[in-house]
């Protein structure tokens, strides 16, 4: 069985700040992705990023990274210089290779970013 | 283009009742995948359809069934409506079937169901 979790429920940070939110996943497969979604209030989910499970390399998007770890089933994800516009719910999840799209989730992190 | 788009927006319907809503893919997707979100959870996996056939089936009860037509749109049903089935419903689309690397989803902005 797969298991997304996400330990933090919420966050609240002040504009500027540096933020990281974890994501800690079970699987048996030896490959898989995993992804981060973002959840705005208008309920739509956003992709952000990809991440094979045979590729560790850490990823940097503007103020966005990714910090996969594969020895700790960890894919943490860093925003820089948070923005008032980054408060959303944002969703790690995992998904099998080679059978149907189904995605496995976390719970989510909800990020308050305030002036 | 046009994103994922689905309908209605909201919804309210009394237990025992039936429902159906729909989802239309990105232009060019012929897989359509369906969620589940209670409130302050995360989605859960309902069902996936790639070229009218069903791929794959989350754990939900029979009430909840689905099908896609030729033009690749989605129709999600479900039948005697119980309390538990409010939630936000999200339709995703990809290119195809399979967990090919460049095969991402993309949602739609879901359909709020609430049963009273």
């Amino acid at each position: 069985a797969q298991k997304v979790t996400q330990a933090q429920t919420e966050i609240s940070v002040v504009e500027k700040e540096d933020v990281t939110l974890d994501c800690v996943y079970e699987t048996r497969d030896t490959t898989y992705y995993l992804f981060w979604y973002k959840q705005p209030p208008s309920g739509e989910l956003v992709f952000l990023i990809r991440r094979n499970s045979f590729d560790e390399q850490n990823e940097i998007s503007g103020r966005y990274s990714w910090n996969f770890q594969k020895s700790t089933s960890s894919f943490n994800f860093t925003i820089t210089a948070s923005q008032v516009v980054d408060s959303a719910v944002y969703f790690c999840a995992l998904r099998r290779t080679g059978t149907a799209s189904k995605l496995t989730f976390g719970t989510g992190t909800r990020l308050q970013v305030t002036l | 283009d046009a994103g994922v788009t689905q309908s209605p927006t909201h919804l309210i319907k009394t237990r025992g009742q039936q429902v159906t809503l729909r989802c239309s893919p990105i232009s060019g997707h012929k897989s359509v995948s369906w969620y589940q979100q209670v409130l302050g959870q995360g989605p859960q996996f309902i069902f996936q359809y790639y070229e009218k056939e069903e791929r794959g089936r989350g754990n939900f009860p029979d009430r909840f069934s689905a099908r896609q037509f030729p033009n690749y749109s989605s129709e999600l049903n479900v039948n005697a409506l119980l309390l538990g089935d409010s939630a936000l419903y999200l339709c995703a689309s990809s290119w195809r079937a399979h967990g090919e690397g460049y095969n991402e989803q993309f949602f739609g902005p879901g359909t709020r169901l609430t049963v009273l």
